[in-house]
């Protein structure tokens, strides 16, 4: 039962443009979300986090938003770089403990 | 300052035996928690241990188990190996029992 979806497996970005990665959940319970980035043979980089009391982080060129009502968030990069491409996870929790991840999207950006 | 650390960084064990895989979390962490990531697939929880004693448990068989020890490093044992174990398993620490994880690297085990 896969509570946390990442619909594209895969997103191509002209250097410059903006990166959309998207995330869907199904239960409603979650109230704690974050966005990691990994690379091949590394362990997933902690990137940004989202509480539900909120509907928008940013961490300079990142930034979360969480439509509750949708059980949607979506992670933005602006301006997205060729260092970023990598493969994003979402992941979502109650109360910010157990993390259900999500199958991840493969970002490239192209110079 | 370190990050998380595991070890082996690869191991290949044979159906049914035992495997022992370790981490040491961030200095000042005392939470840890295991993930099994297979290709493909997003990570999974095994375990969460916070202050030495189990906080959660992920959909995982009795053939997995896991412990804190004082200094807040952890083990996790495998036992009875099927094919299906052979993944990447990762260990992620944080400063409380709730809040952003910090992965290790990992260890891939590969069961043949």
């Amino acid at each position: 039962d896969q509570q946390v979806k990442q619909n594209s497996p895969s997103l191509s970005v002209q250097e410059g443009r903006i990166s959309i990665l998207n995330c869907d959940y199904t239960n409603s319970m979650f109230d704690y979300f974050l966005w990691y980035k990994k690379y091949p043979a590394e362990g997933p980089t902690f990137l940004i986090s989202i509480s539900s009391i909120k509907d928008k982080n940013e961490d300079g060129r990142f930034t979360v938003f969480l439509n509750k009502s949708a059980k949607h968030l979506s992670l933005h990069i602006v301006p997205s770089q060729p260092g970023d491409s990598a493969v994003y996870f979402c992941a979502a929790s109650v109360t910010g403990n157990q993390f259900y991840f999500g199958t991840g999207t493969s970002l490239t950006v192209i110079p | 300052d370190a990050g998380v650390t595991q070890s082996p960084t690869h191991l290949i064990k044979t159906r049914g035996q035992q495997v022992t895989l370790r981490c040491s979390p961030i200095s000042g962490h005392k939470s840890v928690s295991w993930y099994q990531q297979v290709l493909g697939q997003g990570p999974q929880f095994i375990f969460q241990y916070y202050e030495k004693e189990e906080r959660g448990r992920g959909n995982f068989p009795d053939r997995f188990s896991a412990r804190q020890f004082p200094n807040y490093s952890s083990e996790l044992n495998v036992n009875a190996l099927l094919l299906g174990d052979s993944a990447l398993y990762l260990c992620a620490s944080s400063t409380a029992r709730y809040g952003e994880q910090y992965f290790g690297p990992g260890t891939r085990l590969t069961v043949t």
